[in-house]
């Protein structure tokens, strides 16, 4: 059962172009919400992440919008460059229970 | 500093064989992880301990077994190894917030 849908699966997107990632979850006890990026040949490292008491968080480049009457939430990359290549993964997680649950990924291409 | 080590990086072994993996964590964090990244990049909770006690612990075939010397270290043993064992494997930790530090990852492959 997977509690935490991702998509796209993949994505390519001009440098300079927003690149833009959709969540969706199930059950309604989440309320923490990260986002994750991961490099080829490293460990999943802690982008950004939201609680449900804001519907939007912003840090830099990087925006989380969370709607929670629809369960979604998003990932935003502005002004996406050739670094930001890389699989970035959404999670939701209980904020007592330590344990998170992942959506499926989404590798992201930057062309220059 | 590296906050969450793990070793080996790379573990090449073949079926029935048993072998361990290690991680240790120096950000002072009382809970530790394991998360198995299969061939499509999805990533599955494993195990999880806090302060040396088992606090989750998902459908993982009892061949898995965790050990936490002490709240910085925190090792997986596999018994019988099978070619579905095959996959990454990442330690990660935490505080009582919920931002989780992985470590590098180990890549195991069973031949």
């Amino acid at each position: 059962q997977q509690q935490v849908k991702q998509s796209p699966q993949s994505l390519i997107v001009q440098k300079g172009g927003i690149s833009i990632i959709n969540c969706a979850y199930e059950n309604t006890a989440f309320d923490y919400f990260p986002w994750y990026q991961q490099f080829p040949g490293k460990g999943p490292a802690l982008l950004i992440a939201i609680r449900p008491d804001v519907s939007e968080k912003k840090e830099g480049r990087f925006t989380i919008s969370f709607n929670k009457s629809a369960k979604q939430f998003s990932l935003h990359i502005m002004d996406s460059q050739p670094g930001d290549s890389a699989t970035y993964f959404c999670a939701a997680g209980k904020a007592a229970g330590n344990k998170l649950t992942f959506g499926g990924g989404t590798r992201v291409l930057v062309k220059p | 500093d590296t906050a969450v080590s793990q070793t080996p990086k790379y573990l090449v072994t073949q079926m029935g064989n048993d072998k361990s993996i290690k991680c240790e964590q120096n950000l002072g964090h009382d809970t530790m992880y394991w998360y198995k990244q299969d061939s499509k990049k999805f990533l599955k909770i494993m195990f999880s301990y806090n302060n040396k006690e088992l606090i989750i612990n998902e459908t993982v075939p009892n061949r898995f077994s965790p050990k936490s010397p002490d709240k910085a270290h925190l090792n997986l043993h596999i018994n019988s190894l099978e070619l579905g064992d095959s996959a990454v494997y990442f330690c990660a930790s935490s505080q009582i917030t919920d931002e989780q530090y992985f470590g590098p990852g180990t890549r195991l492959t069973v031949t």
